[in-house]
């Protein structure tokens, strides 16, 4: 069974210090890869996939993520948190060959940065 | 471009009742998902509807249930409705081919009391 784990509840940073919320899963084949956001009261904006190609993909807001295949790992990263940077974020994948269609999410981290 | 709309956004309903969500998705996408947010189960993936057919299908009982129309807009319906049914609905839709993400409405706030 596909599944993806985000170990950390919340994360703390502040203003300013690089972030990384970390993503693991565990999916058969080569699983599509994303990352959203999730602000208060409001539905999951995207900020970045990985499908295929370079490990390290570049998405909105400034944030990155790298795949890791060896690890299983696909970590969101920033190199300059903003307050308004706090929000909920989930991992998904996307188990083939169901594509886009049918994500499978993590628990969600919460990121928390200090001004 | 608009997005995604979901209607309505708040949602009371009383155990025993029915409910049905509305989803028009971004214009061209033919792929519609539905998912459950709760805090204790996070998201849950319900169905996806592709071209008027239901294409994956989650874990949950026969009591919720959807359909796509022509136009691709699409509706979820919940009977029966239980205590614990009580979630942000989230739709979603896509191109449908692959090559293009999820993009989600704001979703439905639905209490059951």
């Amino acid at each position: 069974a596909q599944s993806v784990a985000q170990p950390e509840d919340q994360v703390n940073v502040a203003e300013g210090n690089p972030l990384t919320v970390k993503c693991t899963y565990s999916v058969s084949g080569n699983p599509y890869l994303f990352w959203y956001v999730q602000y208060p009261n409001r539905g999951l904006q995207f900020l970045l996939k990985y499908i295929t190609g370079d490990n390290l993909v570049k998405g909105s807001y400034g944030f990155e993520a790298e795949f890791n295949k060896s690890q299983t790992s696909f970590h969101l990263k920033k190199p300059s948190a903003l307050v308004s940077d706090s929000a909920l974020y989930f991992c998904a994948v996307s188990p083939p060959p169901t594509g886009f269609q049918k994500l499978v999410f993590g628990t969600g981290t919460r990121l928390l940065v200090s001004p | 471009k608009a997005g995604v709309t979901q209607t309505p956004r708040y949602l009371i309903k009383t155990r025993g009742q029915q409910v049905t969500l509305s989803c028009s998705p971004i214009s061209g996408h033919r792929s519609v998902s539905w998912y459950q947010q709760t805090p204790g189960q996070g998201l849950q993936f319900l169905f996806e509807y592709f071209s008027e057919t239901q294409r994956n299908k989650g874990n949950f009982p026969g009591r919720f249930s959807g359909r796509q129309f022509s136009n691709s807009r699409s509706e979820m319906n919940v009977s029966t409705l239980e205590l614990g049914d009580s979630a942000l609905y989230l739709c979603a839709s896509s191109g449908g081919q692959g090559g293009t993400e999820a993009f989600f409405g704001q979703g439905t706030r639905l209490t059951v009391v």
